[in-house]
């Protein structure tokens, strides 16, 4: 079975700064690995995946996360955050199948992230 | 446009009522899943359904319904065997193409209240 692990549930960093926010997975098998976005009362938004093409995977809106297998980490980084950065952040696994099973995520507790003036 | 509709947007049930949650997707998605949210747990699967006239429990399937009669519509039902049924609760789908997995597209919720 595989799990998430995200380290801190709220981050505050001054707009301007970098941000890092941290995901561990657990996965017997090679993982796709996912951060998703939530505006407060809204659904969730996909900011990048990871699926084994590439390290280091850009995603939208300057987010940019790094996949380290000997570290079994996923963490999201953007060199300089936003105000309208401030949001929940959810780091989410599945492991790969070709069954046509559909893909089940499995979902970190998530990040707040505030961004001070 | 494509994309996921949840409605209503905000519902308020009474203890002992059960509550049907629509979603309707228009992407053509084979794949439809419901989500429950509540704060500090992330979000954590009810059911999941691959094709039309199946689906699966997810991790905690306990107190809900669902059906899946067109492949657009995954309608959830909150029964009164639920014992905490007062969340947030999120719609997604997916290509599920059977080659691994695909990235799933969420509607905007449903804020569900017992009152």
């Amino acid at each position: 079975a595989q799990s998430v692990t995200q380290l801190g549930s709220h981050v505050s960093v001054s707009e301007g700064a970098l941000v890092l926010l941290r995901c561990n997975y657990s996965s017997s098998v090679p993982p796709y690995l996912f951060w998703y976005v939530q505006y407060p009362n809204q659904g969730l938004q996909l900011l990048l995946k990871y699926t084994s093409a590439a390290t280091l995977v850009k995603g939208i809106n300057g987010f940019e996360a790094e996949f380290k297998k000997s570290e079994t980490s996923f963490h999201l980084t953007k060199p300089s955050a936003h105000m309208s950065d401030a949001a929940e952040y959810f780091c989410a696994v599945s492991v790969g199948v070709n069954t046509g099973t559909a893909s089940k995520l499995t979902f970190g507790t998530g990040t707040r992230l505030q961004v001070t003036l | 446009d494509g994309g996921i509709t949840q409605s209503p947007k905000y519902l308020f049930r009474k203890e002992g009522q059960n509550v049907t949650l629509s979603c309707e997707q228009n992407l053509n998605h084979d794949a439809m899943y419901w989500y429950r949210q509540d704060p500090g747990q992330g979000l954590r699967l009810i059911y999941y359904s691959q094709i039309v006239n199946d689906f699966q429990k997810g991790d905690i399937a306990e107190g809900y319904s669902v059906s899946r009669e067109k492949k657009e519509s995954f309608p959830l039902t909150v029964t009164s065997a639920q014992k905490n049924p007062t969340a947030f609760y999120l719609c997604a789908s997916s290509i599920d193409r059977g080659s691994g997995p695909d990235t799933q597209y969420f509607g905007p919720g449903t804020r569900l209240t017992v009152l």
